[in-house]
């Protein structure tokens, strides 16, 4: 079964660092692009960050360049989001998707994580 | 950044009903359009992507047409477990963006 497993999520202070984890399991890891996608009640689903199947490409949405970094462990099954300078309105639950594409990014995400909640407050 | 708006925005039907959702792009997207579902607590569910195409293990309730601008989800007949927020999505250029969602509510 094809299963993504998101942690790290937590209460940071504005200005604070969190990093995400995604552990994946049930399908090969390496062959496939990543993606991380938050939610909020207020703007629905917004999407985050990309990275290829050997990391070498990513993407990142306006609203977080400069700020988070995606990267992966393909010896690991894991993806990361690395958080920083962060803000009120990152608050959001995280969900790690993969891509249905075998090789190449099409941001066509075909299986989601449970989702991990972040919530930056003072 | 092409936006997605779908409408209804919540719809309340009954089972045995079938009911056809609408997404539309702000230009042109081609058949670069997926569906999703999301029940309460749980993360979306891909049910329909490239406009038409069924993923694996969705019943054959579910169908969905269109292309360029406009786009529609189908039920053909409403099963109690359908009942959830749907939401499309383009993966025609970056950023991805979803639509606002359709809330499907029980009559």
């Amino acid at each position: 079964e094809v299963q993504l497993v998101e942690s790290g999520g937590g209460l940071v202070q504005p200005g604070g660092s969190l990093r995400l984890s995604c552990s994946a399991s049930g399908f090969t890891f390496s062959s496939y692009p990543m993606h991380w996608v938050r939610q909020t009640p207020g703007k629905g689903l917004e999407y985050v960050s990309a990275i290829s199947r050997n990391g070498g490409t990513t993407y990142y949405a306006d609203s977080v360049k400069g700020r988070f970094t995606i990267s992966r462990d393909n010896s690991q099954n894991t993806v990361y989001v690395q958080m920083s300078s962060l803000r009120p309105e990152d608050t959001a639950v995280y969900y790690c998707v993969k891509d249905q594409s075998i090789h190449d990014l099409t941001y066509l995400m075909d299986v989601w994580g449970q989702g991990t909640t972040v919530t930056v407050s003072s | 950044d092409i936006q997605m708006t779908q409408s209804p925005s919540s719809l309340s039907a009954s089972v045995g009903d079938r009911v056809t959702l609408t997404c539309r792009a702000s230009q042109s997207i081609s058949n670069n359009l997926n569906w999703y579902q999301q029940k309460p607590g749980k993360a979306p569910k891909l049910l329909i992507y490239v406009a038409s195409s069924l993923q694996n293990g969705v019943p054959s309730r579910f169908s969905g047409s269109g292309y360029g601008t406009d786009f529609t989800l189908s039920i053909s007949s409403l099963q109690p477990e359908d009942f959830a927020t749907y939401y499309c999505q383009q993966s025609y250029s970056t950023p991805p963006t979803f639509g606002q969602g359709t809330k499907l509510q029980i009559k």
